[in-house]
């Protein structure tokens, strides 16, 4: 079966500190992969999406910036972060061919 | 572009009773809809879906919903309310234009009271 896993689950860190975050899926190949922020009013919003090694799709311009340098590998990353840039990270992936996602546990940032 | 609409922030209803969470939706051409559920602190889990066909859909831990095309609705229900049923209820429609991205809705938390 297939499993995503995402770390950390936590993480705490200073406005202007860099960031990376990463996701990683088990048990299938060639998934579609995709980033979301969740804030505190509870909202999804889309950040990245990736249908391939090295092919990325920014859905929202920010400080943020998205990986994928393997398969199965997705990664979240900020050279600056932000106070703005607080909330819940979700990955999730779907296979190419089918249309539902399925949501890692998702890290919490606290940017202080 | 497409949308999703829950106009409930939230739904109250004691256990035993049915339950009902409302979603709305517009996009271009076929809909392709789904519910999760989130528990505080976690990924969001997928629920159900439809695609095509019957527009009654059972989906995971009794729910079901219910697609009404000329209504544009797939709201969300389950004859017996649980406790444990307590969650953020999230609807979603696949973009149209081909890579299985989903557009949400802002969610509804779901309380169900002993």
């Amino acid at each position: 079966s297939q499993t995503i896993h995402q770390w950390p689950a936590t993480l705490v860190q200073p406005v202007g500190s860099p960031l990376s975050l990463e996701c990683t899926v088990e048990g299938t190949s060639n998934p579609n992969l995709y980033w979301y922020r969740q804030a505190a009013g509870r909202g999804l919003q889309l950040l990245f999406y990736s249908v391939g090694i090295g092919q990325i799709s920014s859905e929202v311009p920010q400080n943020l910036s998205a990986s994928r340098p393997q398969d199965r590998q997705f990664i979240l990353s900020s050279k600056k972060l932000l106070l703005s840039d607080s909330g819940f990270y979700l990955c999730a992936w779907s296979q190419a061919d089918s249309y539902e996602q399925y949501f890692g546990p998702g890290t919490r940032l606290t940017v202080t | 572009a497409q949308s999703v609409a829950q106009p409930e922030d939230q739904v109250n209803v004691a256990e035993g009773n049915p339950l009902t969470v409302k979603c709305t939706y517009s996009v271009s051409g076929n809909p392709y809809l789904f519910w999760y559920v989130q528990y505080p602190n976690r990924g969001l889990q997928f629920l159900l879906k439809y695609i095509t066909g019957d527009n009654l859909v059972k989906g995971s831990y009794g729910f079901e919903a219910e697609f009404n095309k000329s209504q544009t609705s797939f709201h969300l229900k389950k004859p017996s309310a649980l406790v444990s049923d307590s969650a953020l209820y999230f609807c979603a429609v696949r973009d149209p234009s081909g890579y299985s991205t989903l557009t949400f809705g802002k969610g509804t938390m779901l309380l169900v009271s002993p």
